[in-house]
Parts: C-alpha cells; structure tokens; sequence
C-alpha cells in the first residue's frame, strides 16, 4: 500500500487478557518504530526496528509489552495481561533507513490502534 | 531522559488570525520537526528543519530552528478552519551514521479555529 497501515482500528479487551496489534510498514522501509499516545499527551517510544532486530526496546514499560518483526515487514506488538493503564493510541512508524540514516530519514505514520481496557 | 516542554497547550482562535506555538528541550537535537495529527489519524509530518537558526516555510506555515539547538516555533498564519488538529514538534538527535533517530515529542497544542 502506499502508507502505513494498522490493524486492528479499535480495540476493546478485558483487564486481564492479551491483545496484538497489527503494523504493515511502507513497503521497502526497514526501520520501524512502536509509539504510545496517552489521552492528551504526546507520543511516548516504545521500540524501533531495523530489520528484524530491535537494536533499541528501551521504551517498552514492562516485561508484559513484546514485539516482533517477520520478513523485514510486518511487526506484531503484544500486550499480555493488559491492564486499564494501557488504555491508549499505538501507533506505528516507518522509515527508510533508520540506522544508517541521516537527518533526512522521515518517519511516516499509521492511523493508529485505538486500544481500551475495561 | 530528554524533555521538550511545547507551549501552549490549546488554542481558540478566530479564523484569520495568526498562530505562534514554539518548544523547548533540556538537551540539543540536530533536526526539529513539526507534526499535525487529525482526529483518528497518525501524525502527518509539516516541515523538517535540519541546521541551526534555519527558517522554513510551507505555504501558510514558516518554522525556525533556534540557534542553541534547543528550541523551535512553528507560526501559522491567516488561519482556516481545516487548520484545526494538533500539533506536536519533535527533535531528532542523529549521533552518526550507526545511529538511528528516535523522535523524542512535545506533548501537543490543540488548536480549534472558530469560522
């Protein structure tokens, strides 16, 4: 596709259980990126891609937060035992090249997952 | 960790009117970016700014790098109604060509535009 896509939009789930939530990056950007946005706050890092690797996971709040990426494409950010308090907008970004990169590598985003814990 | 400190938090303006919003961080970037992000959609990149004291414009749009590496402002003027969103700046810190760079963001102005 020619943006970033997320999946799902919305998503509802129960304290307690495990959700994943979908990115599909540009096509031929190997960097991509996990952010958490807060109700009124601005966007929080999460984790960063190169590849398949993630060189960086340092914003992941705790051991319940995971992620993969397959193919150099596709990433899967998992949340288990979701509590209230990740009731939040995760959004996904990419990158041509992140590592490597230069001032000049923008950073596209998704739509967003919508994430509610009840 | 790195803080930007983006002010103000909201804005209610008249159309027409010009717009002024600006960021601070403790630390230096070496590219400053600024954002829109629509309702129910990602941020949507505005202008990049990439040297120190450099000034940008986009259309109604005209941005500035501050000279310490610590700053920027974004103006909008004749604001319109489609203006309405948020926006939030980000600094980018690049340290070589192993590295990648993480956006570090302020927290967001909300600006609504009365017709």
């Amino acid at each position: 596709g020619a943006g970033v896509s997320q999946s799902p939009s919305n998503k509802v789930t129960e304290k307690g259980k495990d959700v994943e939530l979908r990115c599909d990056p540009i096509s031929g950007h190997t960097a991509l990126y996990w952010y958490r946005q807060s109700l009124g706050q601005g966007l929080e890092f999460l984790i960063y891609f190169q590849g398949n690797s993630a060189p960086d996971k340092s914003g992941l709040p705790s051991d319940r937060f995971s992620a993969e990426r397959t193919g150099g494409s596709v990433s899967t950010l998992t949340i288990q035992r979701t509590q209230q308090e990740d009731s939040a907008v995760y959004l996904c970004a990419s990158s041509l090249r992140g590592e490597g990169g230069w001032s000049t590598d923008t950073q596209y985003f998704g739509p967003g997952t919508r994430l509610t814990v009840l | 960790g790195q803080q930007l400190n983006q002010s103000p938090q909201s804005m209610f303006i008249q159309e027409g009117e010009d717009v002024s919003m600006n960021c601070t961080s403790s630390s230096i970037f070496n590219t400053w970016l600024w954002y829109k992000q629509d309702p129910g959609e990602g941020p949507v990149l505005l202008i990049a700014l990439y040297k120190a004291g450099e000034l940008t414009s986009n259309g109604r749009l005209t941005a500035q790098f501050g000279i310490t590496r610590k700053d920027s402002f974004l103006n909008i003027s004749a604001s319109i109604p489609s203006d309405v969103g948020i926006y939030f700046c980000a600094g980018q810190l690049f340290a070589g060509g192993t590295s990648y760079g993480k956006l570090t963001f302020g927290q967001g102005t909300i600006l609504t535009v009365h017709p």
